[in-house]
């Protein structure tokens, strides 16, 4: 069964520290993953995908099939960084399996 | 920038009611799901629907659910006769092929 753990609630760090949010999987197949962000009072907003490879807003995430993990990262955390975060893994254009979400706050 | 629509914002509705939840998807995209997120839950998938049809759906999604796509525009989800544990956020999102979600940015309904 596909399954999303994100194993953090809350994570809450200083303005300019790095930040990592956690986010492992299990899936039989080849999932695509994805990280969702959702700022306050706002829609779910696609922040990057793995098959992309790109860098949205300084934040990264690395595909480890080993260790079966989409860990989102951000060397220094900004002040607006603060949102809940989703991991999520689909195959294809099918359904969206989403993790519990981390509510990261920056601190000042 | 696309958006995908979503109306109402907000719906309160009394136990044993029916009601619509709108959506109005990209234009051009062919793919249309809902999911909901209860209070302080994760959000969890409803239904996908492609070529006029529903391709897939969740155990959450029972008799009591239905969708439709009435005209070219509007995707609509239809509760028949709300329970209070259907209170939640209801998102609507559309996609293409590999493209990764649109979400719109969600209807609250409330039963009470």
């Amino acid at each position: 069964a596909q399954r999303v753990t994100q194993p953090e609630k809350l994570l809450s760090v200083f303005k300019g520290a790095p930040v990592e949010l956690k986010c492992n999987y299990s899936y039989s197949g080849s999932p695509e993953l994805f990280w969702y962000v959702q700022y306050s009072r706002q829609r779910l907003q696609l922040l990057l995908r793995h098959i992309s490879r790109e860098s949205i807003k300084g934040f990264t995430a690395d595909l480890n099939k080993g260790e079966t993990s989409f860990h989102l990262k951000k060397p220094f955390a900004q002040e607006e960084d603060s949102a809940m975060y989703y991991c999520a893994l689909s195959q294809g254009a099918q359904k969206l399996v989403f993790g519990q979400g981390t509510r990261l706050t920056i601190n000042p | 920038e696309p958006e995908v629509t979503q109306t109402p914002s907000h719906q309160v509705t009394q136990m044993g009611q029916e009601v619509i939840l709108r959506c109005v998807p990209i234009s051009n995209h062919l793919y249309f799901y809902w999911y909901r997120q209860i209070l302080g839950q994760k959000v969890e998938f409803l239904v996908s629907f492609y070529n006029n049809e529903i391709s897939e759906k969740s155990e959450i999604f029972d008799d009591q659910f239905s969708v439709e796509r009435p005209d070219g525009s509007n995707f609509t989800l239809k509760i028949r006769s709300t329970k209070l544990e259907d209170s939640a956020m209801y998102f609507c999102a559309s996609s293409e092929t590999r493209a990764g979600y649109t979400f719109g940015s969600g209807t609250r309904l409330t039963v009470v």
